[in-house]
């Protein structure tokens, strides 16, 4: 069974700032996705990025950025050039095994301050 | 996300009494997956469908069933509500290597 943690229950920065939220993750699989999902206060879950595991290469949307390091099972997310509208709650998740079942960790909330 | 959408909204419910809850999808989607969240655990797997007829339980199975009878509709059903199942509730879809489209949630409360 795959298990993820995000030991950051909370974080705070400061707008336009640059803030690394950490998740790190515990599997057999050889073959598998990350996530990282933002829930706003609206609760609906927005795919923030994603990283194929075969991917050496760090995934980037943005101001959003990983930092995928395989071997030592992690996978951090930067945002950059923080802004009032990413203060939320962001989950990371693995996505992989059989029927590609996500699992998810416990969250970080996220605070900006202007 | 126009391509599902979860039904109710908002719920609430009285101890012991049947509820379901509905997802229905428009992306003709193999896989679809029930979660539940609650506070400090993030979000938990339910039960999950790889195909019509076909599903399997997740982590947090126990007082739950679903059903598929078509692809697009994915059904939860608490037997018997209780406390313990007040919750927001989440649908979500997925075709492999595309990506998780998840629903704008249920929020349940059991009274």
């Amino acid at each position: 069974a795959q298990t993820v943690t995000q030991s950051q229950p909370e974080m705070s920065v400061q707008e336009a700032e640059t803030v690394t939220l950490s998740c790190t993750y515990d599997t057999s699989e050889s073959d598998y996705y990350l996530f990282w999902y933002k829930q706003p206060p609206s609760r609906q879950m927005i795919l923030v990025i994603r990283q194929e595991a075969y991917k050496q290469q760090n995934a980037t949307e943005n101001r959003f950025s990983v930092n995928f390091q395989k071997a030592a099972k992690s996978f951090s997310l930067k945002i950059s050039d923080s802004q009032l509208g990413d203060a939320a709650m962001y989950f990371c998740a693995f996505g992989g095994g059989s029927n590609y079942k996500l699992t998810f960790g416990k969250g970080t909330l996220l605070t900006v301050n202007p | 996300d126009a391509g599902i959408t979860q039904s109710p909204r908002h719920k609430v419910t009285e101890t012991g009494t049947p509820v379901t809850l509905r997802c229905h999808q428009t992306e003709n989607h193999r896989y679809m997956y029930w979660y539940r969240q609650d506070p400090g655990h993030g979000l938990r797997l339910i039960h999950y469908s790889y195909g019509v007829k076909d599903t399997d339980k997740g982590e947090v199975s126990d007082g739950y069933s679903v059903s598929r009878s078509k692809t697009e509709d994915f059904l939860l059903t608490l037997e018997s509500a209780t406390s313990s199942q007040t919750s927001v509730y989440f649908c979500a879809i997925s075709e492999l290597r595309v990506g998780y489209t998840f629903g704008s949630g249920t929020r349940l409360t059991v009274v």
